[in-house]
């Protein structure tokens, strides 16, 4: 089945304590990408990828970081989480210009 | 100012009614347009698709394109409570650009 696979699907954590929420898609899409959605502001770009070692900040990239080593992975690294990224969170692919698949998103909190 | 404008809504309708959504844009460059459908604490799923101006349909569902006035519309037809969602209109040159997304309630 083609999918976009998120984990964890929930996340509670403090502030400064790094993590990484990951991202796998198994349907050869070269354009990945991550999007933070917050009540009122709909979905926001923070990170995207067009392939392997490709990587380029979206529009909410502060605080965040990306890698992309292989074509099916891409994972969301905060090295210091703060209050103010508690937001859901969601990873899609696709191809360039054409649609996305999306996954289930991730509900982070940061205390 | 935003690259895409959406109807902020909520909007509540009765079961059956006519559904109309509507965003705007700024960015001549868009190409691709998309309407996608979010129900409670999911990923978007991909409603319809379009890259030329008019109108396109899938069964109850019609999109319409206006690149000269830059404006984009979904018309849900005979709406069920099944519809009820957050839609997000989506615009594309090589980035994807999202609408705030519009709630609707279809009330049986």
């Amino acid at each position: 089945e083609a999918q976009v696979t998120q984990n964890p699907r929930y996340l509670i954590t403090v502030t400064g304590k790094k993590l990484t929420v990951t991202c796998s898609q198994n349907m050869n899409h070269e354009y990945m990408s991550w999007y933070r959605q917050d009540p009122g502001l709909g979905l926001r770009q923070i990170y995207y990828s067009m392939n392997v070692e490709v990587t380029d900040k979206g529009d909410v990239p502060e605080g965040y970081k990306v890698s992309r080593k292989e074509k099916r992975n891409f994972p969301l690294i905060l090295e210091s989480p703060s209050p103010n990224q508690t937001s859901l969170y969601f990873c899609a692919s696709g191809q360039v210009g054409e649609k996305l698949f999306f996954g289930s998103g991730t509900q982070l909190s940061v205390l | 100012q935003k690259e895409v404008e959406q109807d902020p809504g909520p909007l509540s309708v009765p079961e059956g009614a006519i559904v109309s959504l509507n965003c705007t844009y700024s960015n001549s460059a868009f190409q691709y347009f998309m309407w996608y459908r979010q129900y409670s604490r999911k990923g978007p799923e991909l409603l319809m698709y379009t890259y030329s101006s008019g109108n396109k349909e899938d069964g109850r569902f019609t999109a319409q394109v206006d690149k000269s006035s830059k404006y984009i519309s979904l018309f849900i037809r005979d709406s069920q409570p099944s519809d009820s969602a957050t839609y997000l209109c989506a615009m594309s040159d090589y980035k994807l650009s999202f609408g705030a997304g519009t709630t609707v309630t279809v009330r049986a």
